[in-house]
């Protein structure tokens, strides 16, 4: 079974279209992210959602915005899409307890290109 | 602000050992993790160090200075399969707070 899943696995769309990603976990975390690497590989965390609250909401444009339903699952949507957000996303999810670490477990990514 | 530093890359031959540094800055901490990614893959989860001191794994071991703020990841008897980018991640008091460094692409070859 798979802990963390995406859909699509790629998408490739023009320049101005609105896409969604999916994202769903079955490790009944109750934390969710959404990190985009970019071509140079750099991982950023875009979200985190807690208990379906929003929690972490880096620098990111308002074009982009997460969806909780529910605890298990997170959905990016991205509106008026540009060529720089061409990239792979990666949802994770953990559960998450103060001090302790918990290990975030990856999706397998959505590679976005725009054209 | 939080920045973390590590090598950009690294070139090692099989059975050999090679360390990744990671140094950080950071307002507020708890720990240090690792995580391996293959090309292609997604990231996958490596160790953490909360305490100063060495954490090994099999093959891999990591390490924490908390007063250094510095860490490392060794990995012994390299394989070619190690070949993959790694990256530090500082924990930070936040819920679900996880910053990573820019990543360090590890080539081993025969």
């Amino acid at each position: 079974d798979t802990a963390v899943s995406q859909t699509p696995k790629y998408l490739v769309t023009q320049m101005g279209n609105d896409k969604s990603i999916k994202c769903e976990q079955n490790l009944g975390h109750d934390t969710m992210y959404w990190y985009k690497q970019d071509s140079k590989k750099f991982l950023k965390i875009m979200f985190s959602y807690n208990n379906k609250e929003l929690i972490i909401n880096e620098t990111v444009p308002n074009r982009f915005s997460p969806k909780s339903p529910d605890k298990a699952h997170l959905n990016l949507h991205i509106n008026s899409l540009e060529l720089g957000d061409s990239a792979v996303y990666f949802c994770a999810s953990s559960q998450d307890g103060g001090a302790a670490y918990n290990e975030q477990f990856f999706g397998p990514g959505t590679r976005l290109t725009v054209l | 602000g939080q920045s973390l530093e590590q090598p950009s890359e690294v070139t090692a031959v099989e059975g050999a050992i090679v360390q990744i540094n990671c140094t950080y800055q950071t307002s507020g901490f708890y720990g240090l993790s690792w995580y391996q990614q293959h090309d292609g893959g997604a990231p996958t989860f490596l160790s953490y160090n909360a305490l100063d001191g060495l954490e090994e794994t099999g093959r891999f071991s990591s390490f924490l200075s908390r007063s250094d703020s510095y860490g490392y990841l060794l990995l012994q008897e390299l394989q070619m399969k190690d070949s993959a980018s790694y990256f530090c991640a500082v924990r930070r008091p936040h819920a679900g707070k996880s910053t990573f460094g820019d990543g360090t692409t590890l080539t081993v070859k025969p």
